[in-house]
């Protein structure tokens, strides 16, 4: 099982909702990140998680809130977010930060519209 | 520091045609490379990797070599189909993250 799950596929929100957003991997790996990407450009790093404790935030914004309940699970907490805030926000896990051969598994991604 | 540079698109491409994107990339050491494709409206799915120097990766009849020399990933593959119309991602591993490239948008038209 190489899977990544997101839900939800889509959500649309209003500035001042609070919403989450919830990825889950069976892969065993112990390196969980979220990724946002705008249309036409790569994905852009939000934040990593390694063996569950957050190990990088990428100076995003705290209206952003991630959440790492255990080795499977990541959540993204979204509260009084703003129009430009509108993506595809994108989860993947790795073996670890380090190791392995070092790519990245990708769900299919929660697309955001923030009204 | 680490980055990628990748060719930029759109390509647009008959069926059955050759396909070359280059990409190339600026590291310290010798990072895992690989070569992601996103379908329009889903997330990104690895299409091959090449982990040193001189490997070749290959999946779905797509191929790129890890070129030391050149420090070069370039994708190839000899005959594209309309189905393989998507954006095509070259990234190299830092320490704790990927590093993309821009991206390239290919579109193959009958």
């Amino acid at each position: 099982d190489t899977e990544v799950t997101q839900t939800p596929k889509h959500l649309v929100m209003g500035m001042t909702n609070k919403k989450s957003l919830k990825c889950e991997q069976h892969m065993g790996h112990r390196a969980m990140y979220w990724y946002k990407q705008k249309a036409k450009k790569p994905p852009e790093l939000m934040f990593v998680y390694s063996y569950e404790k957050l190990s990088i935030n990428e100076s995003v914004p705290s209206r952003f809130s991630p959440e790492c309940p255990n080795s499977s699970l990541l959540n993204l907490h979204l509260h009084a977010l703003q129009p430009e805030d509108s993506a595809l926000y994108l989860c993947a896990s790795s073996q670890g930060l380090a190791g392995g051969t070092g790519e990245l598994f990708f769900g299919e991604g929660s697309r955001l519209t923030v009204l | 520091g680490n980055s990628v540079t990748q060719m930029e698109g759109p390509v647009t491409l008959s069926e059955e045609a050759f396909l070359t994107i280059n990409c190339t990339y600026t590291a310290t050491g010798y990072p895992s490379l690989f070569w992601y494709v996103q379908y329009p409206g889903e997330g990104l799915q690895l299409l091959l990797k090449a982990t040193k120097a001189d490997d070749k990766g290959s999946n779905k009849g797509f191929e790129a070599t890890y070129r030391k020399e050149t420090t070069s990933f370039h994708l190839e593959k000899g005959s594209v189909q309309v189905s393989d119309s998507a954006v095509y991602f070259c990234a190299l591993r830092g320490y704790n993250k990927l590093i993309f490239g821009a991206g390239t948008r290919l579109a193959v038209h009958p």
